[in-house]
């Protein structure tokens, strides 16, 4: 079946600084989504990037859909920034979502 | 409105007994899913609705059950639980239903614990 594969699992920032997320996948995606959950709050999804690049305030998604990955950027981290990151793919025809482990994002003031 | 919400938030059943867990969403989507969360585990999909069609992933058909009275409800249903039933169970929506799943909106969850 579709694996999701993400890195890195966990990392720390301090306030203003970027990160990149990384999110890799083991069969053609039609569809790829970039979740977020706050700690103790549901999943939201952030943005919607089978391929190209899109944004959506300070993040940035590069999907490259030959190479199978796609990218997080986020720019000017903020503490509110922190909580778990997930990458989820489509499976086969609106049979759901595939979903990786998740980066879990920690910054600091 | 898009909001999905579930209940209970939190739930506490001794093995062996029933577990129902209810999930609802205004948002006239099609499809509606059931997502069980481990901790350090990815959400993995249980079952969902597409309209009154079930779909349930074969590794857990025999564990869950599920019904969809209307298009706004969705329960999963566990009629035995057992200790490995302890997990947080998500249900989303969607208007997906052609080639793409579409942009899935999440609940916040119903917590099981089994004792």
């Amino acid at each position: 079946g579709q694996q999701v594969q993400q890195s890195p699992s966990s990392l720390v920032l301090q306030e203003g600084e970027n990160a990149e997320l990384q999110c890799n996948f083991s069969s053609t995606a039609t569809q790829l989504q970039w979740f977020y959950q706050s700690p103790g709050g549901s999943l939201v999804s952030l943005l919607s990037n089978p391929s190209g690049t899109k944004h959506t305030g300070r993040l940035t998604s590069t999907t490259v859909t030959k190479e199978r990955r796609s990218s997080l950027h986020i720019s000017s981290s903020q503490t509110t920034d922190s909580g778990t990151y997930l990458c989820a793919i489509d499976r086969n025809y609106a049979q759901g979502l595939t979903f990786g482990l998740g980066t879990r994002v920690s910054v600091f003031p | 409105d898009t909001t999905v919400k579930q209940n209970p938030r939190y739930k506490l059943a001794r093995v062996g007994k029933p577990v129902n867990l209810i999930c609802s969403q205004t948002m006239n989507h099609d499809t509606m899913y059931w997502y069980q969360k481990k901790p350090n585990q990815a959400p993995k999909l249980l079952l969902f609705y597409y309209d009154k069609i079930l779909n349930r992933e074969a590794d857990t058909f025999e564990k869950f059950q599920s019904s969809r009275p209307n298009n706004s409800f969705c329960s999963l249903y566990i009629g035995s639980a057992g200790l490995e039933y302890s997990a947080m169970y998500l249900c989303a929506s969607s208007s997906g239903g052609g080639a793409n799943t579409g942009q899935l909106y999440f609940g916040e969850g119903s917590k099981l614990t089994v004792l």
